[in-house]
């Protein structure tokens, strides 16, 4: 249990739609990472959000944006739907000093039709 | 961030040692090792880091090659709950560096009664 949560854990959507992932991080944790996993791959790294702003992003589209709130819980919204959207989308908190391990929630998992 | 190379998979014998290699030939000298796994339909979990001297935790043992260029994950005493993922990462830490964690494939350990 890492104390990191994402919601929903499942959606289903269509393509074109647009969708919001939510992420509440772990206590005391002031960054939030996004990736993507499809199936049977490892986790892709979307963007990190430190203190309320991007801090790195991965080679995502625009349509991929985040938000990080004051109480450092997080959003993903993805605009525009693609069938190759479809994967479990994951959240990780960490406290940036020294080590940043970084703690996964279990994820969201989207599949678009 | 430098490379790694896994083998895809391997087996274990439940309650014998369990030993995962790693090759990051590539290695800068300010770059730590990390690994982390996945088991199914969960995010991945951290396991331990270490930059050059061997490291051990409740979890895991790493032991890292003189050169750096290799290193080696060992579960003493695998558990069929210890069947999963498991992800070899090498990342630098520092206020540049953002969180960005660039997973492989990954080895698959299946652990056999």
């Amino acid at each position: 249990e890492t104390g990191v949560t994402q919601s929903p854990t499942h959606l289903i959507k269509t393509r074109g739609q647009q969708v919001t992932l939510r992420c509440s991080s772990q206590s005391g944790h002031n960054t939030v990472s996004w990736y993507q996993q499809a199936l049977g791959q490892g986790p892709q790294f979307i963007f990190q959000y430190y203190r309320e702003e991007e801090n790195g992003r991965g080679n995502f589209p625009p349509r991929f944006s985040g938000l990080q709130f004051p109480n450092y819980s997080s959003e993903l919204n993805v605009n525009a739907l693609e069938l190759d959207d479809s994967a479990l989308y994951l959240c990780a908190s960490s406290y940036p000093a020294g080590a940043d391990i970084q703690y996964f929630g279990a994820g969201t998992r989207l599949s678009v039709l | 961030d430098a490379k790694t190379t896994q083998p895809p998979s391997m087996d274990c014998a439940e309650g014998r040692a369990a030993n995962l290699p790693c090759n990051h030939s590539t290695i800068s000298g300010n770059e730590y090792v990390y690994w982390y796994r996945q088991i199914h339909s969960q995010g991945p979990q951290y396991i331990i880091h270490g930059l050059k001297n061997n490291e051990t935790n409740e979890m895991a043992s790493l032991i890292i090659t003189e050169d750096r260029k290799s290193s080696t994950l060992i579960l003493p005493h695998a558990t069929l709950r210890d069947t999963a993922v498991y992800y070899c990462i090498v990342r630098a830490h520092g206020s540049g560096n953002t969180g960005k964690l660039i997973f492989g494939q990954g080895t698959t350990l299946q652990v056999k009664p």
